[in-house]
């Protein structure tokens, strides 16, 4: 009965090569964000899908790429990683897009470019 | 300037003791606050919402100073499962809500 679920929690992978990074929740929320922690553990948002629609989308390379099938999923593919995309990607979710409530994150994926 | 800034810590104190986190943010048009708490390699989970009044739960009691654009965690009679590290939030508007998150004041409660 996992609320936010993401896969794969851990990715060791090369340089240059495209992996992704799937996200679903089950709490009927309309909102589902992606959130990168770097090794100084700052949390900083990369992008926010309301209902299937971009609404953030912060200073992000576009090597990232989101993707939002439906309200309860949201995708994140990255291209031609680099070393600088080792981080824990965490996916979350909320009620609506006025971030008045709380988040519910996922266990988060662990990247690791070699 | 950091919009949401923390001492790192880490704070090391006994069981039973009160241990007091501060937090400054840089945006005045910030509207909403919260403190999360992370344990070591799991993900965040809102432990309060901080309110302008002040507010309490439990052992924990959070406040808000606006004119001073600072949040306080206090943690009263310490426990060893308060371990973990403690992230000040801040939700501003520019273009849509986001929340910005510190980068967490880690507390270590030693027997």
């Amino acid at each position: 009965d996992t609320a936010v679920s993401q896969t794969p929690k851990y990715l060791v992978t090369q340089m240059g090569n495209d992996k992704s990074i799937k996200c679903e929740q089950n709490l009927g929320h309309d909102t589902m964000y992606w959130y990168k922690q770097d090794s100084k553990k700052f949390l900083k948002i990369m992008f926010s899908y309301n209902n299937k629609e971009l609404i953030i989308n912060e200073t992000v390379p576009n090597r990232f790429s989101p993707k939002s099938p439906d309200k309860a999923h949201l995708n994140l593919h990255i291209n031609s990683l680099e070393l600088g995309d080792s981080a824990v990607y965490f996916c979350a979710s909320s009620l609506g897009t006025k971030n008045t409530g709380e988040l519910f994150f996922g266990e988060g994926s662990r990247l690791t470019v070699l | 300037r950091k919009e949401v800034e923390q001492d790192p810590g880490p704070f090391n104190v006994p069981e039973g003791a009160t241990v007091a986190f501060n937090c400054t943010y840089s945006n005045s048009a910030s509207q909403s606050f919260f403190w999360y708490r992370q344990d070591c390699r799991k993900e965040p989970k809102l432990l309060m919402s901080v309110y302008s009044s002040g507010n309490e739960d439990g052992r924990f009691t959070a406040q808000l100073n606006r004119a001073s654009q600072y949040i306080s965690l206090l943690i009263r009679d310490s426990k060893l499962s308060d371990s973990a590290t403690y992230l000040c939030v801040v939700n501003k508007k520019d273009s849509s809500y986001k929340l910005i998150f510190g980068s967490g004041t880690r507390l270590l409660v030693r027997p």
